[in-house]
């Protein structure tokens, strides 16, 4: 069964850093989708991703995150300088349709900022 | 705006016994709404969602739920659970987002069994 993947599984960085968090969704997906969770805290939507452009973005999404899509496979999350209240879950969910479709999330990359 | 709320944080039930996890809405048009489960260490696994029809909607795992319009509400339900079935379970309502479909997730219920 198809899946999707993100690496690595758990990232430690510097403050004031900057880190790349890399996600393999499904490969026929159009639609792809980042959402962090805090420790002990909600799952929050990030930003979400259509033919090549942002289509949505929340307030936590300010200037310094951005994503790609750099080839046809993978889908990245930067973040240019860390917090230390970056430190969460960060998940990458795509799906194949949009409003009406189910979202698969990959399995979690844990951010860690010291 | 869309919210989700999950007024039970923590749910101890016996093993074999039934389990009902509540979960109430906000969402001005007429709701898409998910069920996830998240074993520790795994990422979030769809079990049902609900977009139209039928109100009682079967899922994975022997689960089903039922949306409720007049209460908001779109309760998890298991006649008999498994030891397995120990993890944390999040509601979330998808709210349209540009060509997406962004989900608002509830807080979260995590469900321990005993044998």
């Amino acid at each position: 069964e198809p899946e999707v993947t993100q690496t690595p599984s758990h990232q430690v960085t510097q403050m004031g850093q900057e880190v790349i968090l890399r996600c393999v969704p499904i490969s026929n997906h159009l639609y792809f989708y980042w959402y962090r969770q805090i420790l002990g805290q909600k799952v929050e939507f990030l930003v979400s991703f259509y033919n090549n452009e942002i289509s949505e973005k929340s307030e936590i999404f300010d200037d310094q995150f951005s994503v790609e899509r750099p080839d046809g496979s993978n889908f990245t999350l930067k973040i240019r300088s860390t917090k230390l209240e970056d430190s969460a879950m960060y998940f990458c969910a795509s799906s194949s349709v949009g409003l009406t479709d189910t979202q698969y999330f990959g399995p979690g990359t844990r951010l860690t900022v010291l | 705006a869309q919210s989700v709320t999950q007024p039970d944080i923590h749910i101890t039930v016996s093993e074999g016994a039934s389990l009902e996890l509540r979960c109430n809405y906000s969402y001005g048009a007429t709701p898409y709404l998910f069920w996830y489960v998240q074993s520790p260490g795994q990422g979030l696994q769809l079990l049902l969602k609900y977009f139209s029809g039928d109100t009682l909607v079967q899922g994975i795992k022997g689960f089903e739920a039922e949306f409720k319009r007049s209460q908001s509400s779109f309760n998890l339900r298991k006649p008999s659970v498994h030891w397995s079935d120990a993890a944390e379970y999040f509601c979330a309502v998808g709210a349209n987002s540009g060509y997406g479909n962004k989900l608002v997730f509830g807080a979260g219920t995590i469900l321990r069994v005993k044998s």
